[in-house]
């Protein structure tokens, strides 16, 4: 079955322009998550929704980051005013659900680079 | 900040060799996951050991886990040219139930 999607692939951007981020998560998973990796980098936490539930935004950077989810679907990744420290791969994933074991599914990411 | 720390940041063997990659960490955890990050597949869950699990084995890869040290090895043996690739240990929070903390990797280089 598919996978997770993002799109871009690649985004070339001018400072203090506004970007989105696509995910498409595998259907039927309820979690979603987004994260920021940095060149040889681990993956940050960003944000992750869960069906209906408030979304845990604990890992935006800052207030020019935010990320909608409509309903168990299609996610988006808004970075307002981009600077050029925002350039990253950003990675989206989903879960069937949460709980110890869920295993996470990746998307093939979003390189975004601020010029 | 990050949680895990993976040790060496990058390794070189031959093929054939064992490689070995190991992670440590600092709070109680639920679990510990290894992935593999390469340009042709993104980014794939390898395999995930519980907290009160000490040893798994999944085809060619044997994790271990040492609570008391926080600590995990991930061993792949007789490796292979498609084992190139970056490896990382997530944790998951014994707090938490989604929440996957990140080490910056070790970076696999397998030679002809």
């Amino acid at each position: 079955g598919a996978g997770v999607s993002q799109s871009p692939s690649n985004k070339v951007t001018e400072k203090g322009k506004d970007v989105e981020l696509r995910c498409d998560p595998i259907s039927g998973h309820t979690a979603l998550y987004w994260y920021r990796q940095r060149l040889g980098q681990g993956l940050e936490f960003l944000i992750y929704f869960q069906g209906n539930s408030a979304p845990d935004k604990s890992g935006l950077p800052s207030d020019r980051f935010s990320a909608e989810r409509t309903g168990e679907s299609v996610s988006t990744l808004t970075i307002q005013r981009t600077q050029q420290e925002d350039s990253a791969v950003y990675l989206c994933a989903s879960s069937l659900g949460v709980g110890v074991q869920e295993t996470q599914y990746f998307g093939p990411g979003t390189r975004l680079l601020v010029l | 900040s990050q949680q895990g720390e993976e040790d060496p940041q990058a390794l070189s063997i031959q093929e054939g060799e064992n490689a070995t990659m190991n992670c440590s960490y600092k709070t109680s955890i639920n679990n510990l996951q290894w992935y593999r990050q390469n340009s042709g597949r993104g980014l794939v869950h390898l395999i995930l050991i519980r907290s009160n699990e000490r040893e798994k084995h999944s085809g060619r890869l044997r994790v271990t886990l040492d609570t008391s040290k926080k600590s995990s090895s991930l061993l792949i043996t007789a490796s292979r040219a498609a084992d190139t690739a970056s490896y990382f240990c997530a944790t998951k929070r014994e707090d938490s139930n989604y929440q996957l903390i990140w080490g910056a990797g070790t970076k696999l280089i397998i030679k002809p």
